[in-house]
């Protein structure tokens, strides 16, 4: 079936440093939506891309939809404390109906100050 | 606008027990949906909504049904609670499309 791979899994940096993390799909998808979640809250969509080569941001991030429209990749810039969270992508099943969606198992971000 | 609400916030259960996962938005949204959450897993869609009277099966639906009664509403029944049902449980929806709202989910154990 599909599935998304999120990598790294974990990251800790020090505040100021720019941060990428991308996601990979032996699938090709249609749509791919960023999110993050804060501990204890649910998730907040963050960008969401519809076309192979779009780059779209969002104050400091920053997302991309591969080429191959196999892979997405999310930067953030200038990280701070607050950045710290759980980043997910997600796409729709093979369905097509974007109300379907699979998840990756998420990038945790730590940052120190 | 509240947002999407989701109730219980906490809940404990034995297993074979059942229960209800409230869901409710208030920004007329036609799109809603269930997922869970396990560690190292992401989210799982359990059923989803496109509209009242409309549900459909997502990934992990056995154990889970739905209803759709109104476009505010959208809960969640476990039928018969298993260990293996022990997650945080979350609730969103979207005008169109993928969830664009989360409610603050519900944390289940169930023993």
């Amino acid at each position: 079936g599909q599935q998304l791979n999120q990598s790294p899994q974990s990251m800790f940096i020090q505040e100021g440093e720019d941060v990428s993390m991308n996601c990979t799909s032996s699938s090709i998808f249609n749509t791919w939506l960023w999110y993050k979640q804060d501990p204890g809250e649910g998730p907040v969509l963050l960008i969401a891309l519809y076309k192979a080569g779009e780059l779209t941001s969002n104050g400091r991030l920053t997302a991309q939809f591969g080429i191959t429209r196999k892979d997405s990749f999310l930067n953030i810039s200038a990280s701070i404390p607050s950045d710290v969270g759980i980043y997910f992508c997600a796409g729709p099943t093979l369905s097509g109906n974007t109300g379907k969606l699979i998840f990756g198992q998420g990038t945790t971000l730590q940052v120190k100050p | 606008n509240a947002g999407v609400t989701q109730t219980p916030k906490f809940q404990v259960l034995k297993t074979g027990q059942s229960m209800t996962l409230q869901c409710a938005q208030d920004m007329n949204h036609e799109y809603m949906s269930w997922y869970r959450q396990d560690p190292g897993m992401g989210l799982r869609l359990i059923h989803y909504s496109v509209g009242a009277g409309i549900t459909d099966q997502g990934e992990v639906p056995n154990g889970y049904n739905v209803s759709r009664s109104t476009t505010e509403d959208f809960p969640l029944r476990l039928l018969s609670a298993a260990p293996s049902q022990t997650s945080v449980y979350f609730c969103a929806s979207s005008y169109t499309g993928g969830p664009k709202y989360f409610g603050p989910g519900t944390r289940l154990l169930v023993l």
